[in-house]
């Protein structure tokens, strides 16, 4: 019954070091996100696509690009690591007009930036 | 464009019942709601539409004034399975027919026994 895919779950890098997150959805939706979650902040997009190839800056893409390359799959990129992008990072998936629109959101992953 | 989320947490004997509010500054489509429990992912709950009905799950259910701009979660007798933080996601950007989504910044809430 799994739905969407993280490659990790939990990330230990180094500031400076090139990242990749990488999300796998079986629904063959359409819609991808990236969202990271901070204490107090809540959830916050990073980035989103909404087909292949193609990709929307959200409210926070600044020290992140994404790739989207086959429709299952969406990455999120971090080109040099710093310390304040250590986070739990939530990759999520939908399709509007299928049923309730519900986004659903994989097991996300902690990274650490040292 | 984050909507406000209020309050920011509550504590809750088994039983008793809760309101969770969320307010946007902007004229809505949707709201959704999320439950987040402690070291997983959210999980959707229910989704009201601009002149839809109110919606229900199970003891949870949700409201939308349309004209206030706010939906108000109701969690009944609540249950111990209820804890969590709960996130409310309003539109955001756009997307062909739809909007992705801006998240308040959750309530989180404790069932105790």
């Amino acid at each position: 019954d799994v739905k969407v895919t993280q490659s990790s779950r939990y990330l230990v890098k180094r500031t400076g070091e090139k990242v990749f997150l990488e999300c796998v959805q079986d629904m063959d939706h359409e819609n991808m996100f990236w969202y990271r979650q901070d204490p107090g902040l809540g959830l916050r997009l990073i980035y989103f696509s909404y087909d292949v190839k193609m990709k929307e800056k959200g409210d926070i893409p600044e020290g992140y690009s994404v790739s989207r390359e086959k429709k299952e799959r969406f990455s999120l990129i971090l080109e040099s690591a710093s310390t304040n992008q250590t986070s739990m990072y939530l990759c999520a998936s939908y399709s509007f007009g299928a049923g309730d629109n519900e986004q659903f959101f994989g097991p996300g992953t902690r990274l650490t930036v040292l | 464009q984050q909507p406000v989320q209020s309050p920011q947490a509550v504590i809750l004997r088994e039983g008793e019942d809760a309101v969770i509010n969320c307010s946007s500054s902007k004229a809505l489509y949707s709201v959704h709601w999320y439950r987040q429990k402690h070291g997983e992912a959210p999980v959707f709950l229910m989704i009201l539409l601009k002149g839809g009905e109110q919606k229900g799950h199970e003891k949870i259910s949700a409201s939308f004034n349309e004209k206030k701009q706010q939906s108000s979660l109701y969690l009944t007798a609540s249950q111990l399975s209820y804890s969590g933080t709960y996130f409310c996601g309003t539109d955001g950007v756009k997307i062909s027919s739809g909007y992705a989504l801006n998240f308040g910044k959750g309530t989180s809430l404790l069932v105790t026994p």
